[in-house]
């Protein structure tokens, strides 16, 4: 079956500091894969997207990057955190309409 | 894709079946409407897709009118544990499935 991995699920940085987090997925090939933030209070939003390995769409500009170096591995990065980026980040993945999406449990960011 | 009309909050007795409703007037022929909740500080969950007939599965069931303007979602013995904020959403797909979450309703089941 297929599983997502994401992890830390709490972490709570300093402004200025880099961010990197970490999703995975098992069980699958070539998955579509996604990051969403919801900041305390408010909606999804989704930040970035990936079809396959290397190919990552941006869906609102800010002060975050993704990558995707593997199949199943979708990273999200900052260089230098902003007291805005704090909020619950969640990652999924889909093979389609069919599937629908399944998200990870999510890491909470807290910006010192 | 098409935009979704939620009632922002809604209650349900423990026991008797909670029916959330959405309206998507402007959905056209090739947009599915899809179902996800999201109970409090936890990912989305899929819960159910259309696209014309009614479809039932072990979580819910989903109503779609015959002019597809609108839906509703069934669960048909809610329990405590259905207290989540439920999400409309109609899109057509395509090779990125990018969905679009709005506010949703937030179901809460009273004992």
């Amino acid at each position: 079956s297929q599983t997502i991995h994401q992890w830390p699920a709490t972490l709570v940085q300093p402004v200025g500091s880099p961010l990197s987090l970490e999703c995975t997925v098992e069980g699958t090939s070539n998955p579509n894969l996604y990051w969403y933030r919801q900041a305390a209070g408010r909606g999804l939003q989704l930040l970035f997207y990936s079809v396959g390995i290397g190919q990552i769409s941006s869906e609102v500009p800010q002060n975050l990057s993704a990558s995707r170096p593997q199949d199943r591995q979708f990273i999200l990065s900052s260089k230098k955190l902003l007291l805005s980026d704090s909020g619950f980040y969640l990652c999924a993945w889909s093979l389609g309409q069919a599937s629908g999406y399944t998200f990870g449990s999510g890491t909470r960011l807290t910006v010192v | 894709d098409a935009k979704t009309t939620q009632p922002p909050s809604m209650d349900c007795a423990e026991g008797r079946a909670a029916n959330l409703p959405c309206n998507h007037s402007t959905i056209s022929g090739n947009e599915y409407v899809y179902w996800y909740r999201q109970i409090h500080s936890q990912g989305p969950q899929y819960i159910i897709h259309g696209l014309k007939n009614n479809e039932t599965n072990e979580m819910a069931s989903l109503i779609i009118t015959e002019d597809r303007k609108s839906s509703t979602l069934i669960l048909p013995h809610a329990t405590l544990r259905d207290t989540a904020v439920y999400y409309c959403i109609v899109y057509s797909g395509g090779s990125n499935y990018k969905l679009t979450f709005g506010k949703g309703t937030l179901l809460t089941v009273n004992p």
